[in-house]
């Protein structure tokens, strides 16, 4: 199993601005995944980080706008730049141990733009 | 791409009935099916899944089936408890590490 800290749990933001999300996981992985929950809604994937390459963006998110920094096998940074109220959401990172296999996850970080 | 459905999006039962929560995937090459319970401020945890070489899997009062041929796979929750409330997805793996997830299940159960 893993444990997965992220930080912050909870930010109020003012549009414009930037916030830097923060994972950190107990043991080495390969693969870190970022995702996005918006308000009832389901999970839906950013991109995914893997250490020492580019992160792999999913259709309707890109760079510039969450530019994900993997500098080892433990961390990760999800960037959401330039916030507007619709980035409001729950951010959460996951990882996959072996691959194919549970996904852990977060606790997430709640974050809402005013 | 894979798609995956879920129903129903609520589901209230009393306590101490069943729960049956059911999903549909489009891609046949998908070969893991997780199942993930939210509550509430928390991210998702793993209760059970299921890989497509079995047909049927149970931990306690959480059980899991799959339809390879149908392409549906379900949840059941027997004996609920309150505690069982919270939002439950599904999730399906075509391979090469991506997972899809389903819209949610919000379970309410009754005391």
């Amino acid at each position: 199993s893993a444990v997965i800290s992220q930080k912050p749990s909870r930010d109020i933001c003012q549009r414009g601005t930037s916030l830097t999300i923060q994972c950190q996981v107990d043991s080495q992985v390969t693969m870190m995944f970022w995702y996005r929950q918006q308000p009832g809604q389901s999970l839906t994937l950013i991109a995914t980080a893997n250490q020492g390459s580019e992160a792999t963006y999913e259709s309707g998110f890109v760079i510039d706008k969450f530019p994900i920094s993997r500098p080892n096998l433990t961390f990760s940074t999800l960037t959401v730049s330039n916030m507007s109220p619709e980035d409001s959401s729950i951010y959460l990172c996951s990882v996959d141990m072996s691959g194919n296999t549970e996904a852990f996850f977060g606790q997430g970080t709640r974050l809402t733009v005013v | 791409g894979e798609n995956v459905e879920q129903h129903p999006s609520t589901l209230s039962v009393q306590e101490g009935d069943s729960a049956v929560i059911k999903c549909t995937y489009s891609d046949s090459a998908s070969n893991y099916f997780p199942w993930y319970k939210q509550e509430l401020g928390k991210g998702p945890q793993l209760i059970i899944d299921i890989r497509s070489n079995v047909g049927e899997k149970k931990d306690q009062r959480i059980a899991v089936t799959l339809n390879k041929t149908a392409k549906h796979f379900s949840l059941h929750i027997t004996e609920t408890q309150p505690e069982d409330s919270a939002v439950y997805f599904c999730a399906a793996s075509p391979g090469g590490f991506k997972t899809i997830f389903g819209a949610g299940t919000r379970l309410f159960v009754k005391a």
